[in-house]
């Protein structure tokens, strides 16, 4: 069964504020959610992540989330968004305290026009 | 800047033949992972090594085998190839302390099995 799960699978925006929705499934009482950009070249880049038990939604840069716990939901917000943001981008949970169980969901692609 | 490397980044090859595919990080990290993504984009994990010792392997076919040196390194090795293994391979690295979600990724190994 898919445990992430990215509602749009394609979006398009000018400058401005984008907010990309992801939601997920776990039994797992300490998770991350974390959302990664696959750059043109293929590189995956990390941009921010979210701890189960932080009820403070995290910000890095222009990046920050909305963490619904209870709805197990979460969604990327950029601000301010450019061309060069364009990307797809994934949510991924990680279970426990390891980095060997992150679970990415299929990405949104992102086209910001100039 | 990219500080995990993958060669080749591409390759074509025939069904049966044998690909190896080679990763080192410059990071100093002591975790390597081998990811495979697939035509729609979604990415699961193949294996994970921490200093050498192999700690994951989700039900990969018998015919992949991971092979490190030490811990800067991490090759995939493809015996006798199917049409399902074209993908995009990517290697990505962590510290193991860092409880975070972040991956370090390269730009990924594209095979293409005719």
């Amino acid at each position: 069964a898919q445990r992430v799960t990215q509602v749009q699978s394609t979006g398009s925006s000018q400058w401005g504020e984008v907010t990309l929705d992801c939601s997920y499934e776990t039994s797992e009482y300490s998770y991350l959610i974390l959302w990664y950009r696959q750059l043109f070249s293929g590189e995956m880049v990390f941009l921010i992540y979210q701890p189960s038990f932080d009820t403070q939604n995290q910000r890095s840069g222009h990046y920050s989330v909305v963490f619904q716990k209870s709805f197990k939901s979460i969604s990327l917000v950029i601000s301010a968004s450019q061309p060069e943001d364009s990307g797809t981008y994934f949510c991924a949970l990680s279970e426990g305290n390891s980095n060997n169980r992150i679970f990415f969901g299929d990405g949104t692609q992102l086209v910001v026009k100039p | 800047e990219t500080a995990v490397f993958q060669t080749p980044n591409y390759h074509v090859t025939q069904v049966g033949n044998e690909v190896s595919f080679n990763c080192k990080q410059t990071l100093g990290h002591d975790t390597m992972y081998w990811y495979k993504q697939d035509s729609k984009k979604l990415l699961k994990i193949m294996f994970s090594y921490n200093n050498k010792q192999l700690i994951v392997n989700e039900t990969v076919p018998r015919r992949f085998s991971p092979q490190s040196s030490d811990k800067a390194h991490l090759n995939l090795r493809i015996k006798s190839v199917e049409p399902e293994d074209s993908a995009v391979y990517l290697c990505a690295s962590s510290w193991t302390g860092a409880n975070t979600g972040q991956l370090y990724f390269g730009e990924g190994s594209k095979l293409t099995v005719l």
